[in-house]
């Protein structure tokens, strides 16, 4: 069964350090989506691509995150510099548009000291 | 804009007995509705969902979720729970016009069912 892949799983760094998270959606699909959980929440959109394009980044916080997904498959996630604030589970999501079902990686958790 | 507010953050039952995880949302436009579930260590799978049609949807695994436009509900039932469904459960929505990809969820309910 196909599954949407996402690395690392864990990943601990220290404030002011750079980490990216790494994306591969389920072939074929067309949308993208990476998520915010923090714990004890629910998760929160921080950014949505079609293709190649973002459709909605409305709560990325521009001044420190990043997105990209250059050939519209696999992606790329990246905080520069992190903030304590942003330990959280990182989820990453894919589907073949519309109202369809979203299938979510594992997540890549992270834990800023 | 959207919001959901699941009422309950923990549900603690016991194996066989009935289950209402409870969800009210907010919107000025019309909605579709999911619920995702997250068992341990795995990532969040759908559930069930509702667009149109009938109010009341089912999952496979005996799950039902009715939506009541006049509460503003999608309440999740099953009327006998196995310890295999301990997991954490999202409900969401998204609006049924426009970008209707993008998922708003709840805060969690963790149902923690016990022997």
């Amino acid at each position: 069964e196909a599954e949407v892949a996402q690395s690392p799983r864990y990943k601990i760094t220290e404030k002011s350090q750079a980490v990216a998270f790494w994306c591969d959606p389920i072939s074929g699909h067309a949308t993208l989506y990476w998520y915010r959980q923090i714990l004890g929440q629910g998760p929160e959109l921080l950014v949505q691509f079609q293709d190649e394009s973002v459709v909605d980044d409305s709560q990325l916080p521009k001044d420190r995150f990043s997105a990209e997904r250059l050939k519209g498959v696999d992606s790329t996630l990246k905080i520069q510099p992190a903030e304590l604030g942003d330990s959280a589970m990182y989820l990453c999501a894919s589907s073949k548009g519309g109202a369809g079902e979203l299938f979510f990686g594992e997540g890549s958790r992270l834990t800023v000291l | 804009a959207q919001s959901v507010t699941q009422l309950d953050s923990q549900v603690p039952v016991f194996e066989e007995a009935p289950v209402e995880l409870r969800c009210n949302y907010s919107s000025s436009v019309s909605v579709y509705l999911f619920w995702y579930v997250q068992y341990p260590n795995q990532g969040l799978q759908l559930l069930l969902k509702y667009l149109s049609g009938s109010t009341l949807v089912e999952s496979i695994n005996g799950f039902e979720a009715e939506f009541n436009k006049s509460q503003t509900s999608f309440h999740l039932r099953k009327p006998s729970v196995h310890i295999s469904d301990t997991a954490e459960y999202f409900c969401a929505v998204s609006p049924s016009r426009g970008n209707t990809g993008k998922l708003i969820f709840g805060q969690g309910t963790t149902l923690q069912v016990k022997p």
